[in-house]
């Protein structure tokens, strides 16, 4: 059965730097896809970046990127130059059937960042 | 293009009483999923809708919630009678039923609807 794991409830980091969110899965399907989502404040679930179990690259969006560990079954998210903004809940979450848009996906139990000034 | 919108964004209601939410996903969307918070946990998946037919409702919690989607196109979720521990945040997403390729066509979430049964 699927399971995405989110070890950090919590995190405070320093404005402007980098900040690593934990998260690791597991799947016995060869073909998945993972994502991040930020849920600030006001509710709304943004998408972040997604990382396809067969993409030789780690994902990259502007200063979020996705350091995919396939052996470890990790795929941590890392937040370059921290901004105030970036204080939110953050969403890991997992798709079977990579290319598949109609697969549901699940959730782990986030991590609260929060960036103080 | 608009987004996928829900509403309320907010409601109260009595415990025993009947509360439904709305969800239109973005036009064209074949693909629409129901999930929902509860009490700061994590994000459950309660069903998934090809245009109006149920491929998945494996995560609705029991008979008391009744989801539909007539003629494809905007969702309803039905919460009838409410309990105290049905509080939480509802989210409606949608995705297009089509893939090309490589290409990744993911979900897009609405705001939510946060429910308080009091």
């Amino acid at each position: 059965a699927q399971k995405i794991t989110q070890t950090q409830p919590g995190m405070f980091v320093q404005e402007k730097e980098a900040v690593t969110l934990d998260c690791t899965y597991d799947t016995s399907d060869p073909s998945y896809g993972l994502f991040w989502y930020k849920q600030p404040s006001s509710g709304e679930m943004i998408f972040l970046i997604y990382q396809g179990s067969y993409d030789q690259q780690n994902a990259t969006e502007g200063r979020y990127s996705l350091n995919f560990q396939k052996a470890r079954k990790s795929a941590n998210l890392v937040i370059s130059a921290s901004q105030l903004g970036d204080s939110a809940m953050y969403f890991c979450a997992m798709r079977e059937a990579t290319y598949s848009s109609a697969s549901k996906i699940i959730f782990g139990s986030g991590t609260r960042l929060s960036i103080r000034p | 293009e608009a987004g996928v919108t829900q509403f309320p964004s907010h409601s109260v209601i009595e415990k025993g009483q009947t509360v439904t939410l709305r969800c239109d996903p973005i036009s064209g969307h074949d693909n629409l999923y129901w999930y929902r918070r509860v009490m700061g946990k994590e994000i459950k998946f309660l069903l998934h809708f090809v245009k109006e037919s149920k491929q998945d409702e494996s995560g609705m919690p029991n008979n008391r919630f009744l989801a539909e989607r007539t003629g494809g196109t905007y969702s309803t979720l039905k919460v009838q009678p409410a309990e105290l521990e049905d509080s939480g945040v509802y989210f409606c997403a949608s995705s297009q039923g089509t893939r090309s390729g490589r290409r990744y066509y993911g979900y897009t979430f609405g705001s939510g609807t946060r429910l308080t049964v009091v």
